[in-house]
């Protein structure tokens, strides 16, 4: 199965801070359709994940625009650009170009 | 708007088995693919299988191979989950989602212990 390495584990910051999540696959995640099935969750405490991004960079519906993927093959990112109390929760990344779909070990995200 | 509506939570004997339901609404179930997910109280999310309510066609995680059973009801636009021969280790939270997580039902808690 491929692996999904998330860093940092815990991410502390503080309201309005720009942080990065780090998703790193043991194999290339680019499909032969040339699709890249890689997404981003956000879950918090006691909810369902709820899908911020898909396809690397695609922002889901009502998902605010200081959420943004990118990356490519191995390496994916997740950027929040300025924090809110909101964004605080778990994050987890998925692939789902091989099967089966495997998602990130999380990171989560709490306030400084 | 769509909804998936979990059923409610399960304490369970070991060696017991138990049925999981998801009803939806505001989409077409019947032309649709509906997959299932385990997380373990602060752990991460595990994929089960996925199974086409138009034939009732399904893909495991060879990991839950045996364990659960994945059918619908397009009648009443449900999705359920079999889960047999449970232990201590499928204690969990079991999730249905569709479209690639686009939506989740609330989950539902399933204890196993005598």
């Amino acid at each position: 199965d491929v692996v999904l390495t998330q860093t940092p584990s815990i991410l502390s910051a503080t309201i309005g801070q720009s942080v990065s999540i780090s998703c790193r696959s043991s194999q290339s995640l680019l499909d032969s359709d040339g699709n890249t099935y890689l997404y981003w969750f956000l879950q918090r405490p006691g909810q369902s994940p709820q899908r911020l991004i898909y396809l690397v960079s695609n922002l889901g519906s009502g998902v605010p625009n200081r959420f943004s993927g990118s990356g490519s093959g191995t390496d994916f990112t997740l950027k929040i650009s300025g924090v809110e109390a909101e964004d605080l929760g778990v994050y987890y990344c998925m692939q789902a170009t091989h099967a089966p779909p495997t998602f990130g070990g999380g990171t989560k995200l709490e306030l400084k | 708007q769509v909804k998936l509506q979990q059923s409610g939570a399960e304490l369970v004997k070991p060696g017991a088995s138990v049925k999981l339901s998801c009803k939806t609404s505001g989409y077409t179930f019947s032309t649709s693919y509906m997959s299932w997910f385990k997380q373990i109280p602060g752990q991460s999310i595990e994929w089960i299988g996925m199974i086409y309510a138009g034939d009732g066609g399904t893909g495991y995680n060879q990991k839950f191979k045996g364990k659960a059973t994945l059918t619908v009801d397009t009648s009443s636009s449900t999705a359920y989950m079999d889960l047999s021969s449970l232990t201590t280790e499928d204690s969990a939270v079991y999730f249905c989602a569709r479209e690639a997580g686009r939506y989740w039902g609330q989950g539902v808690m399933v204890t196993v212990s005598s």
